[in-house]
């Protein structure tokens, strides 16, 4: 089945600093790439959605310049927290999906961001 | 606009009873329809989908789900619990174009031994 390589599983950074994850999808095109956040015992809340060589969407109420996306190719798209306090500590998670309708997301296997 | 409604934010089975996990959708399409496990700190893995085939749709682990359509829901079971099935489990709706999912809220099911 289709792999989604997400990385690090894990991060603990300085309060300040920049941190980036990467997803890649392995064996297909993601033609978009969604990015996720999810506090503890919650469901998954949309940030954003990005296709290949465009500029991401992002959901209302996240900033899109402390979120900094990069899909650059098919197969890779970035996430980069600028400036991380600790309020940003939270799993993230990606995900790729084809482009046609019915088929299924597949999901990296996340990132937990922990800032001191 | 989709809507996923998950309801029961927790269930706890007997080890070997039937699993149910509900779910129902709001769609002005015919949707896709899907659920995914969560294990603790992993993403999503995708247990089945319904894509307008066959309204009882088998998936990984033993796991099915039923569309009805008359009842906009579809439902989670399995026969038999595992220690194994106890996770965080998610329904999805996606309505077309993009791969625009929404999920529901999520239910924890616990398997008691």
């Amino acid at each position: 089945g289709a792999v989604v390589s997400q990385h690090p599983s894990r991060v603990i950074c300085k309060s300040g600093t920049s941190v980036k994850i990467e997803c890649r999808s392995l064996d297909f095109q993601a033609t978009t790439m969604f990015w996720y956040r999810q506090f503890p015992k919650q469901s998954l809340m949309l940030m954003a959605t990005s296709n290949e060589g465009s500029k991401a969407t992002y959901e209302q109420g996240v900033e899109k310049d402390k979120f900094l996306i990069n899909h650059a190719s098919l197969t890779l798209s970035t996430l980069t927290v600028t400036s991380a306090h600790p309020e940003d500590s939270s799993f993230y998670i990606c995900s790729a999906g084809s482009g046609v309708s019915n088929s299924p997301l597949h999901f990296g296997n996340g990132t937990r961001l922990t800032v001191t | 606009a989709q809507s996923v409604t998950q309801l029961g934010s927790h269930v706890s089975v007997s080890e070997g009873a039937l699993v149910l996990l509900r779910c129902n959708y709001s769609s002005s399409v015919p949707p896709y329809l899907f659920w995914y496990v969560q294990y603790p700190n992993q993403g999503l893995q995708l247990l089945l989908k319904y894509t307008s085939a066959a309204t009882l749709v088998k998936g990984i682990n033993g796991f099915e789900a039923e569309f009805k359509k008359s009842e906009t829901s579809f439902h989670l079971t399995k026969p038999s619990a595992h220690m194994s099935d106890a996770a965080e489990y998610f329904c999805a709706v996606s309505e077309g174009t993009g791969n625009q999912f929404y999920f529901g809220t999520g239910t924890s099911l616990t398997v008691i031994p």
